[in-house]
C-alpha cells in the first residue's frame, strides 16, 4: 500500500530531551509538510519542504527542526526548546507545481506526550 | 491575514436530515479550497475540492466568492458521515495550505 508512513505511533519525551518523528513517503511527491493538531485548533503548519535540501518555516516553527536530505523522507525533531510539545503530529505530502493543484496525502500521525 | 474559519466546533443532526458545515475564508488572491474528512481511527483524507465541482458521498460544496464561503452540504445525512471535517485553503504565494479549526459532525440515529 503506497502512501505516507509515520513512526512511531506513540512517543514519550522526557524533560530536556530532543525527539525525532519519522515521515516517509513513496508517492514520488516533491512537497512534504508537518502539522501539529491540537483540540479545537485544527492543523497548524510547522515546517514544509518543496524540494530536497530546502524547507521553510510554517506558523509555529519555534522549538522544531527538520531536514530534507532525501525526497522520500522529512523527519521532524521536537527540541527541548519546545515547551508545550504534547500534541498529535501529522505529516503530509503533495505534488508540487502541478496544474490543477493536487491535494495533500496524510500519514496516520504520531502522538507525542511528556513524561 | 489569510485564514479559514469554521464557526461550529460540533454539529449534531439526525439521520436523514440535511446538513451544512460552514467554512469562510479570507484571502486576497484567487482561492483554491478543499474539504478534508477524518473518520474515527482513519487518517485525514480529501473529501472534495471546489474546482472539481463534484459530489462525493453525497456531499457538495460551492465556492461563493461574494460571501467568501465554501460551505459543505448534504441533503440527507447518514450515520457513517459522523467524522471531523476540515476546510482548507491553498496559499499560492507561500505554496502551502491553511486549515480551519474543524467541525465534528455527529449524525444521530
Amino acid at each position: 500500500d503506497g502512501g505516507i508512513t509515520q513512526s512511531p505511533k506513540y512517543l514519550f519525551r522526557k524533560e530536556g530531551q530532543n525527539v525525532t518523528l519519522s515521515c516517509e513517503q513513496n508517492l514520488n511527491h516533491d512537497a512534504m509538510y508537518w502539522y501539529r493538531q491540537d483540540p479545537g485548533q485544527g492543523l497548524r503548519l510547522i515546517y514544509y519542504s518543496q524540494i530536497v535540501n530546502d524547507f521553510q518555516k510554517g506558523d509555529i516553527a519555534e522549538g522544531y527542526s527538520v531536514s530534507r536530505e532525501k525526497k522520500e523522507s522529512f523527519p521532524l525533531t521536537v527540541t527541548s526548546a519546545q515547551k508545550n510539545p504534547t500534541a498529535f503530529y501529522l505529516c503530509a505530502s503533495s505534488s508540487f507545481g502541478t496544474k490543477p493543484l493536487q491535494p495533500q496525502h496524510f500519514g496516520d500521525g504520531t502522538r507525542l506526550s511528556i513524561l | 491575514a489569510q485564514r479559514v474559519t469554521q464557526p461550529e466546533k460540533l454539529l449534531s443532526v439526525f439521520k436523514g436530515a440535511p446538513v451544512e458545515l460552514k467554512c469562510n475564508y479570507s484571502y486576497s488572491g484567487s482561492p483554491e479550497l478543499f474539504w478534508y474528512v477524518q473518520y474515527s481511527r482513519q487518517r485525514l483524507q480529501l473529501l472534495l475540492r471546489h474546482i472539481s465541482r463534484e459530489s462525493i458521498k453525497g456531499f457538495t460544496a460551492d465556492l461563493n466568492k461574494g460571501e467568501t464561503s465554501f460551505h459543505l452540504k448534504k441533503p440527507f445525512a447518514q450515520e457513517e458521515d459522523s467524522a471531523m471535517y476540515y476546510c482548507a485553503l491553498y496559499l499560492s504565494y507561500g505554496q502551502n495550505f491553511v486549515f480551519g479549526p474543524g467541525t465534528r459532525l455527529s449524525v444521530l440515529p
